[in-house]
């Protein structure tokens, strides 16, 4: 079965630190990889996305990506957190036009 | 804001009956996505039409149906309701194809009781 895995709930980071929210596929063939963010109460929104080429991603908000193909994953990376960061983070692959999502992970960040 | 609208906000009903959900995309764009999120199963995509056609179906259980009207507005409708189909339903919509950035609607929050 196609499946996207974040290993992590919750993340917890202090204010400035740099975060890193994990994410690992596994879908069938090269899919395309995204990230979108929920706030609360809120539809989700994009972040960026990985189709091709160079594996460092750098979408929204200072957000960025790294594509690993060996190991299958696509984790999500801001050099320095804020409050405003904190949210619930999904990660999603897209193959024959089939979106799936991870189980999200929830991001604080602390002050 | 998106530029998605979804009605109603929020519905409530009971077991057995029939809803409709209803969603415009932002303007020009030609795709419309259903997705529901609930607490058991996590975000799970339903299905896309683009430009009034069905392009793509996920895990849209059979008592479940879409359309995508002319003026490219989507209606999600969902019947024999059971308690587990109680949701956030969001629509999104994209220019074209779901390589595209999807935009989301604020969503409407089902509850069957």
């Amino acid at each position: 079965a196609q499946s996207v895995a974040q290993p992590e709930d919750q993340v917890n980071v202090a204010e400035g630190n740099p975060l890193t929210v994990k994410c690992t596929y596994s879908v069938s063939g090269n899919p395309y990889l995204f990230w979108y963010v929920q706030y609360p109460n809120r539809g989700l929104q994009f972040l960026l996305k990985y189709i091709t080429g160079d594996n460092l991603v750098k979408g929204s908000y200072g957000f960025e990506a790294e594509f690993n193909k060996s190991q299958t994953s696509f984790h999500l990376k801001k050099p320095s957190a804020l409050v405003s960061d904190s949210a619930l983070y999904f990660c999603a692959a897209l193959n024959r036009n089939q979106f799936y999502f991870g189980t999200g992970t929830s991001l604080t960040v602390i002050p | 804001d998106s530029g998605v609208t979804q009605t109603p906000k929020h519905l409530i009903t009971a077991t057995g009956q029939r809803v409709t959900l209803r969603c415009s995309p932002r303007s020009g764009d030609l795709s419309v996505y259903w997705y529901q999120q609930s607490l058991d199963q996590g975000l799970q995509f339903l299905i896309q039409y683009y430009n009034g056609e069905e392009r793509a179906k996920g895990n849209i259980l059979e008592r479940f149906s879409a359309q995508q009207f002319p003026d490219l507005h989507s209606e999600l409708n969902l019947s024999s309701l059971e308690l587990g189909d109680s949701a956030l339903y969001f629509c999104a919509s994209s220019v074209r194809d779901v390589v595209n950035e999807q935009f989301f609607g604020p969503g409407t929050r089902l509850t069957v009781l």
